[in-house]
């Protein structure tokens, strides 16, 4: 029973390239999302699924795509990266009151 | 906009003391608010929650205080060990048309020196 799981644990990007972060889980959760962590400011919203081929808006969306085709993985795509971007993005599964938090990808735009 | 105002930024307290962190709030819709505890290359973990009907929640060494009316809450780490030291966020909860949204405090590091 792995949780979630995020792939890659790092990643150095250019600005401009593409690039998608998995989010996979095991738990049999419908409610997903994806936060971007940043000194001093917390964890932020950046878009969630309630179920299979349903997403929507956190937060901060702008310059993330998300879909849901599966209730295992929430994949969060980049399309075009900007050194904004350079942060530290977790991916969760929520029960009920519970979230549970992958161990993050660290992605750094140059 | 911070939703959710956590304080102070990082706390240090020497072993066996108490380490205490603050959160407010404004939006009275909040309906349940956690605190994580996360080490570093981790990710947050649930350490202890508490709804807005109760005015105070304790397991083991930790214990949230809340207090409504001044929208604010508490965390209260008892007899603080070296152990402790990690990055805590205060959270709030809403509900919104069958979702629910998870708003974050901007964290406390906390050092527990031995």
């Amino acid at each position: 029973n792995a949780g979630v799981t995020q792939t890659p644990k790092f990643q150095v990007l250019k600005t401009g390239q593409s690039m998608t972060l998995q989010c996979a889980q095991d738990m049999n959760h419908e409610y997903m999302s994806w936060y971007r962590q940043d000194p001093g400011m917390g964890l932020r919203l950046i878009h969630y699924s309630v179920g299979a081929g349903i997403t929507d808006q956190g937060e901060v969306p702008n310059g993330y795509n998300v879909s849901r085709s599966t209730t295992e993985d929430f994949p969060l795509r980049l399309l075009s990266a900007a050194p904004s971007q350079t942060s530290v993005y977790f991916c969760a599964t929520t029960q009920g009151h519970g979230y549970t938090f992958g161990s993050g990808t660290r992605l750094t735009v140059v | 906009q911070q939703q959710v105002k956590q304080s102070p930024q990082s706390l240090i307290v020497q072993k066996g003391g108490i380490s205490i962190i603050n959160c407010a709030y404004e939006n009275t819709a909040f309906d349940y608010f956690p605190w994580y505890q996360q080490f570093p290359g981790k990710g947050p973990a649930l350490l202890i929650a508490i709804r807005p009907d109760v005015s105070e929640k304790k397991e083991g060494r930790f214990t949230i205080s809340f207090n409504k009316s001044a929208k604010q809450f508490s965390l209260h780490i008892m007899d603080s060990q070296p152990g402790d030291s990690a990055t805590y966020f205060c959270a709030a909860r809403r509900r919104i048309q069958g979702a629910q949204k998870l708003v974050f405090g901007q964290g406390t590091r906390l050092t527990i020196n031995p």
